[in-house]
């Protein structure tokens, strides 16, 4: 069966630092997504990504956060410059329209020291 | 702005039922979804609903009221591995889902 995939499973960093979690989503999906879960908070929107660009983003999604599809497979999330609050398991998840259901990938979780 | 409720826990015995609610007020509705989480790893999707009435899915079933702004999750027959947080989710508008805290399901023997 079809699924997400996240690359690194855990990523460790250094406050300032720039990090880049990789996902590939399935593969005859269109719409791509980043989520957040801080441990023991609630899944968080980031951001939303169609046919290359952004459809929306929410307010955690600074500038210090950019999307990217590289190439026809991969979908990155960079966070230019991580603060300790960004610490968090960052899921990638995609759909096959934007009204179907999200599948997630299995997490990387980024500890900023 | 966008509230979704839930409870946060409950315990149940193998082999019983349990529903899990969730009320939820947002500007919008394109849908409700309900995820699956156990510690440590990612939401994997039980169930969609976005008109009224009850979706069922073998152990799981799903009811909407959009009136109401209300749904549950019913887990029959309940089995260890059953054990894990209960999410819900509310698509609102766009395609962002807006997710309740999770209700954690704890299955005794």
């Amino acid at each position: 069966e079809p699924e997400v995939t996240q690359t690194p499973s855990h990523q460790v960093t250094q406050m300032g630092q720039e990090v880049i979690l990789r996902c590939v989503p399935i593969s005859n999906h269109l719409y791509f997504y980043w989520y957040r879960q801080i441990l023991g908070q609630k899944v968080e929107f980031l951001v939303s990504f169609y046919n290359n660009e952004i459809s929306e983003k929410s307010e955690i999604f600074d500038d210090q956060f950019s999307v990217e599809r590289p190439d026809g497979s991969n979908f990155t999330l960079k966070i230019r410059s991580t603060k300790l609050e960004d610490s968090a398991m960052y899921f990638c998840a995609s759909s096959e329209m934007g009204y179907n259901e999200q599948f997630f990938g299995p997490g990387t979780r980024l500890t900023v020291l | 702005g966008q509230n979704i409720d839930q409870p946060t826990e409950m315990t149940a015995t193998e082999g019983a039922i349990v529903q899990i609610n969730c009320t939820y007020q947002t500007s919008g509705f394109n849908g409700l979804f309900w995820y699956q989480q156990h510690a440590g790893e990612a939401p994997t999707f039980l169930s969609y609903n976005v008109l009224d009435g009850l979706e069922e899915k073998g152990r799981f079933s799903s009811f909407l009221s959009r009136s109401k702004g209300y749904s549950y999750l019913l887990l029959k027959e309940l089995q260890m591995k059953d054990s894990a947080s209960y999410l819900c989710a509310v698509k609102a508008a766009g395609n962002k889902l807006t997710f309740g805290g999770g209700t954690r399901v704890l299955v005794k023997p």
